[in-house]
């Protein structure tokens, strides 16, 4: 069956200016996560979504970032006035729950690179 | 605030050579931990996980990984490695009852030469 899927694979942008990263979740997963991706570094926590809500989003770095999953399938990550330091692979991740041994199924990514 | 370490940042061995990458943990307590592994131009994936239990877990491809509670520690051993093998290791954890957000190494990039 198909994977999740993160769309774009690639975005430019100029500092200042807002991006939207979409994330669709293999179906039937109703937890949801995303993470970040500094090169040479491992992925950072962001939030995790089961359903529609927000269970933890204490890894987002500030409040121009911000997350949302109106019917609990797929989710967009929001950045407002990007910053150069936002550039980074940002990684989406499914699971059939929200419990620890349920495995994580990661997408394929997006980079963003903010000039 | 809990952390993962992974001293060997690149990794190069011959096909047949041994591997072992270290991964060490600081947290006091109770851990899932997990080993991830990222091909070249692939998604991540699991390679093996630990909840409890026997200490010594096997994954796919021949790659096991020991708990040693004592030590923090959760290696990454594969007796022989192939070229197939040539990869980015990463080793994570979840905080029991934390949650199900990772908390990922630096990762280890691994070349196997032929």
């Amino acid at each position: 069956g198909a994977g999740v899927s993160q769309t774009p694979s690639n975005k430019v942008t100029e500092k200042g200016k807002y991006v939207e990263l979409r994330c669709d979740p293999i179906s039937g997963h109703t937890a949801l996560y995303w993470y970040r991706q500094s090169l040479g570094q491992g992925p950072e926590f962001l939030i995790y979504f089961q359903g529609t809500g927000a269970a933890d989003d204490s890894g987002l770095p500030n409040d121009r970032f911000f997350a949302v999953r109106p019917e609990g399938s797929v989710s967009t990550l929001k950045i407002q006035r990007t910053e150069r330091g936002d550039s980074a692979m940002y990684l989406c991740a499914s699971s059939f729950g929200l419990a620890g041994y349920n495995e994580q199924f990661f997408g394929p990514g997006t980079r963003l690179t903010v000039l | 605030a809990q952390s993962v370490s992974q001293h060997n940042h690149h990794v190069i061995l011959s096909e047949a050579a041994s591997l072992e990458l270290g991964c060490n943990y600081s947290y006091g307590g109770t851990v899932n931990l997990f080993w991830y592994v990222q091909y070249p131009g692939q998604h991540l994936q699991l390679l093996l996980k630990y909840f409890s239990g026997d200490p010594l877990v096997k994954g796919i491809k021949g790659f096991e990984a020991e708990f040693i509670k004592s030590k923090f520690s959760f290696n990454l051993r594969k007796p022989s490695v192939q070229w197939s093998d040539t990869a980015e290791y990463f080793c994570a954890l979840i905080l029991t009852g934390g949650g199900n957000k990772l908390t990922f190494g630096t990762g280890t990039q691994l070349k196997v030469e032929l």
